[in-house]
């Protein structure tokens, strides 16, 4: 079993502010990085899907960068809003002659407050 | 826009018997998996599904769960005889391609074992 993880597992902020949380994985065998947002009672939701090192991606005011080499992934939230409050979960698709598998973090579960 | 759907939402069972999840992937697809969260731990990957066989699964996913896709539409995990540990929250994705495509999930089945 791999180890994927993320940080802080909590994370306060209050509205207007920016915020940024990490996902650590293992550097060998990188296949892709999924990060999802997940609301409560909802299912997670897709945010990006990062293959390459120093990928840039960004949805609006969340973006996220990818460090392959040294195995972490950053996710940004710029000017957060209390829609923003929700668990951030990010999944390490691991590579292997036998096949591909995906390993999840614990998430960071942001709340902002108004 | 489409969506992946599951049923039941929520299944209460005894010990020992079986339990057949419901799945509907998004229709032009190719790949399923099965999640699974147990409450305060980390999503964790069973088994995913590529051209009806199965192409990776975990130390988890052992002779007593079994996944098919019985038809066109639908794609089911089965437990055959459940046991307390398995209560959890399943949850059912799927995407076009494998790896770097996003996988949509579905709203998820609450399975508790008494």
């Amino acid at each position: 079993i791999l180890n994927v993880e993320q940080s802080p597992q909590s994370l306060h902020v209050q509205e207007g502010d920016s915020t940024n949380f990490t996902c650590s994985f293992p550097s060998s065998n990188f296949y892709a990085l999924h990060w999802y947002r997940w609301e409560t009672a909802k299912s997670p939701e897709a945010l990006f899907v990062m293959t390459l090192n120093g990928d840039e991606k960004k949805k609006g005011r969340i973006s996220a960068t990818l460090n392959t080499k040294e195995g972490y992934s950053y996710l940004y939230i710029k000017g957060s809003q209390p829609e923003d409050s929700a668990t951030y979960l990010c999944a390490y698709l691991y590579y292997s002659n036998t096949g591909n598998q995906f390993y999840f973090g614990t998430g960071t579960s942001l709340t902002v407050i108004p | 826009e489409p969506e992946v759907t599951q049923t039941p939402s929520h299944q209460v069972t005894q010990m020992g018997q079986e339990v057949i999840l419901r799945c509907v992937p998004i229709s032009n697809h190719l790949y399923f998996y099965w999640y699974r969260q147990i409450l305060g731990q980390k999503v964790e990957f069973l088994v995913s599904f590529y051209n009806n066989e199965i192409s990776e699964k975990s130390e988890i996913f052992d002779d007593q769960f079994s996944v098919e896709r019985p038809d066109g539409s639908n794609f089911t995990l089965k437990i055959r005889s459940t046991k307390l540990e398995d209560s959890a929250m399943y949850f059912c994705a799927s995407s076009r391609t494998v790896g770097g495509e996003t996988q949509y999930f579905g709203p998820g089945t609450r399975l508790l074992v008494l």
